[in-house]
C-alpha cells in the first residue's frame, strides 16, 4: 500500500521487557515523526527525523526511549525496561519537506504493559 | 511553548444538522499552521482541513469549514450536513512555521463527536 505502515498492530509485554516498534513511511517522505497517545489524551510528540539532520528528541519522556531511522526510510522506536505507564498507542507519521506539510499517519501500535 | 485547548470533551449532533467544535491555542509565533484531524475507531488520523495563519480567508473542504480568528487565537471547525461517518474523535493541532520545512504537531486533547441517526 501507499500509506504509512506500522508493526506490530498490537503488542502485549511484561513490565521490564524491551520492545521495538516499527514504522515504514510513505516513499519519498523525508520527515518522520513518532507520537504517543495515552488513553483519553491527545497526541504527545516524541521524536522527529528530517532528512539527514540530527533528530529532534525533545519529546522523549525518559532515557528508556530511543529511536533510529536507517537509510532515511524505516524507523524503529525502542522502549527499554518497559513500565506500565508506557501503555499507549504509538503513532508514526511522515510528510514531505514542503510547507505546510500535512502529516500522514499510520494506524499505530497499541502497546500494553502487564 | 505552544498549547492547544479543546474545551468540549464530547459532543453529539443529529444526522444532517450542523455542529461546531471549538479550539483555542496559545503561541507567540506569527507564522504557523493549524489543522483539524479526525480519528475514527480504526485509530488512523485523517487530515480534515488546514489553515495557514497568514491567510485571512477561512479554509473550506466540502462540508467542513473553519472559523479562524487570529487575534482571539481561535480555530473552530464547522461540520455541515453531518453524516454517520463523521462520528470520530476530532483533534485540533498547531504547527510552527519554520524555514526548514515541516515541523512537529502540537495537539489538543480532542473532542469526541457522535452523529445520531
Amino acid at each position: 500500500g501507499a500509506g504509512v505502515s506500522q508493526s506490530p498492530s498490537n503488542k502485549v509485554t511484561e513490565k521490564g521487557k524491551d520492545v521495538e516498534l516499527r514504522c515504514d513511511p510513505i516513499s519519498g517522505h523525508t520527515a518522520l515523526y513518532w507520537y504517543r497517545q495515552s488513553l483519553g489524551q491527545g497526541l504527545e510528540f516524541l521524536i522527529y527525523f528530517q532528512g539527514n539532520s540530527a533528530p529532534d528528541k525533545s519529546g522523549l519522556p525518559s532515557d528508556r526511549f530511543s529511536a533510529e531511522r536507517t537509510g532515511g526510510s524505516v524507523s524503529t522506536l525502542t522502549i527499554q525496561r518497559t513500565q506500565q505507564e508506557d501503555s499507549a498507542v504509538y503513532l508514526c507519521a511522515s510528510s514531505l519537506r514542503d510547507r505546510p506539510a500535512p502529516q500522514h499517519f499510520g494506524d499505530g501500535t497499541r502497546l500494553s504493559i502487564l | 511553548a505552544q498549547t492547544v485547548t479543546q474545551s468540549q470533551p464530547e459532543m453529539s449532533v443529529q444526522e444532517a444538522e450542523t455542529v461546531t467544535l471549538s479550539c483555542t491555542y496559545d503561541t507567540s509565533e506569527n507564522n504557523y499552521y493549524l489543522f483539524w484531524y479526525k480519528q475514527p475507531p480504526s485509530r488512523q488520523m485523517i487530515l480534515v482541513i488546514r489553515q495557514e495563519a497568514y491567510k485571512q480567508q477561512n479554509a473550506t473542504e466540502n462540508r467542513f469549514s473553519v472559523n479562524f480568528q487570529k487575534a482571539a487565537k481561535s480555530f473552530s471547525l464547522k461540520i455541515s450536513d453531518s453524516q454517520l461517518g463523521d462520528t470520530a474523535m476530532y483533534f485540533c493541532a498547531f504547527m510552527k512555521g519554520t524555514q526548514g520545512g515541516s515541523e512537529k504537531l502540537v495537539f489538543g486533547k480532542g473532542t469526541k463527536l457522535t452523529v445520531n441517526p
